[in-house]
């Protein structure tokens, strides 16, 4: 099993661009999160999935999109990047909520 | 809104040395606690998961305690190894089945030999 994979792990991007970042597991898990990770905040909940079709805002959903149209993969689109949005941004899955498997995190630059 | 402390942020002790990590909050309602270490560049893995009914959990040579009525939780790790550097996490869970999470900012952990 491949567990949590995420696509790309690198991305620099210039202000206004938009782009999409993947998140696929091969777990069979019902919920899907996304995080971001900034120096000095921790990480933050952007927002999640409970299963195919659903999806909630976290803590931090602002300037974000995101999509569970499959079981395994989770988009997390951004439309128009901005400089605030540089950050490492981690995908997670769960079975049944509280123990999460993380993915190795996707380093993206908004120039 | 609940906030969650880890202190100290960083740590270096020699190779051998018993540790604490530090870990509070300041909301009793959580549903579990968990533990997390990060590699450089890396994701995070689950260390430990202790749920809101329990005290403590064990896995091998770390001991994770909570005390939910005064906001804390430890993560003891014993008899320290270089390979135990790492960046710990506490996170505390709420929201019920969702297992949202929140976490702290992390103990830079450097086990020298």
């Amino acid at each position: 099993n491949a567990g949590v994979t995420q696509t790309p792990k690198f991305r620099v991007l210039k202000t206004g661009q938009s782009m999409t970042l993947l998140c696929a597991q091969d777990m069979n898990h019902e919920y899907m999160y996304w995080y971001r990770q900034d120096p000095g905040m921790g990480l933050r909940l952007i927002h999640y999935s409970v299963g195919e079709g659903t999806t909630a805002k976290g803590e931090v959903p602002d300037g974000y999109n995101v999509s569970r149209l499959k079981k395994q993969n989770f988009l997390l689109g951004l439309e128009s990047a901005a400089p605030s949005q540089t950050s490492v941004y981690f995908c997670a899955s769960s079975y049944s909520g509280p123990q999460q498997f993380f993915g190795p995190g996707t380093r993206l630059t908004v120039l | 809104k609940q906030e969650v402390t880890q202190i100290p942020a960083a740590l270096s002790v020699p190779e051998g040395e018993n540790l604490v990590l530090n870990c509070s909050f300041t909301d009793s309602a959580i549903y579990n606690l968990q533990w997390f270490r990060q590699d450089p560049g890396k994701g995070l893995t689950s260390l430990l998961l202790i749920q809101s009914s329990q005290r403590e959990q064990t896995s091998g040579r770390l001991n994770a305690s909570l005390d939910k009525s005064s906001g804390r939780s430890t993560l003891y790790i014993a008899a320290s190894q270089p390979g135990d550097s790492a960046t710990y996490l506490c996170a505390v869970g709420y929201g019920g089945s969702q297992g949202n999470l929140i976490f702290g900012k992390g103990t830079k952990l450097s086990v020298k030999p």
